[in-house]
């Protein structure tokens, strides 16, 4: 069965460093998320993308935050510099056309120190 | 502000027991409400997908309920087993036109105990 993979499954960067979370969905999605889960507390809504470019972002998404898809496969995540409150689980969901269902990865746990 | 409430935030149950968790949300428009089932440390995994008309939808031993008018829902687990636990989400996500953004519940921890 087809699913959402990501990389690195841990990542332990410092302070003010730059980091790529990458994303491989779905192969036939078209729209593509990315959350965020910080240690106990409730999965937040980051950004939305479809057609190359960006449906919908949160408030967290400033402009610390980008997000890209550089080929046909593969859907990034990039923090410029990174805060410790940065530190959380970072889940990407991708979904196809004509269905509400969201599939989720398996998530990069991003530690920065 | 859109928000979804889950209770409790925590139960244990003996195997093969039954148990139900419940949802409140107050998320405007409305276009679905989702039952995720998440193990520590992985992505959610989804259960139930119900739209504003529907009321109840099975996944084998999982039933969700939906009453939109009161913006309730629940989850009923039969006879649960050990692979039960995990922290079930409740999500609501606005109308189509609103985008698709997600607005997650804190999750409900069960535990089954054998």
């Amino acid at each position: 069965e087809p699913e959402v993979t990501q990389t690195p499954s841990h990542q332990v960067t410092q302070m003010g460093q730059e980091v790529i979370l990458r994303c491989v969905p779905i192969s036939n999605h078209l729209y593509f998320y990315w959350y965020r889960q910080i240690l106990g507390q409730k999965v937040e809504f980051l950004v939305s993308f479809y057609n190359n470019e960006i449906s919908e972002k949160s408030e967290i998404f400033d402009d610390q935050f980008s997000v890209e898809r550089p080929d046909g496969s593969n859907f990034t995540l990039k923090i410029r510099s990174t805060k410790l409150e940065d530190s959380a689980m970072y889940f990407c969901a991708s979904r196809g056309r004509g269905t509400y269902e969201q599939y989720f990865g398996p998530g990069t746990r991003l530690t920065v120190t | 502000k859109n928000q979804v409430e889950q209770s409790p935030q925590s139960l244990i149950i003996l195997e093969g027991k039954n148990c139900t968790l419940q949802c409140n949300y107050t998320v405007s428009p409305f276009s679905n409400l989702r039952w995720y089932k998440q193990d520590t440390g992985r992505g959610p995994v989804s259960l139930t997908i119900m739209t504003f008309s529907e009321n109840t939808k099975s996944n084998g031993r999982y039933t969700a309920t939906l009453d939109a008018d009161t913006k309730q829902s629940s989850l009923h687990i039969t006879a649960s087993q050990l692979s039960d636990s995990a922290s079930y989400i409740c999500v609501v996500s606005a109308s189509p036109t609103a985008g698709n953004m997600l607005t997650f519940g804190g999750g409900t921890r069960l535990m089954v105990k054998p």
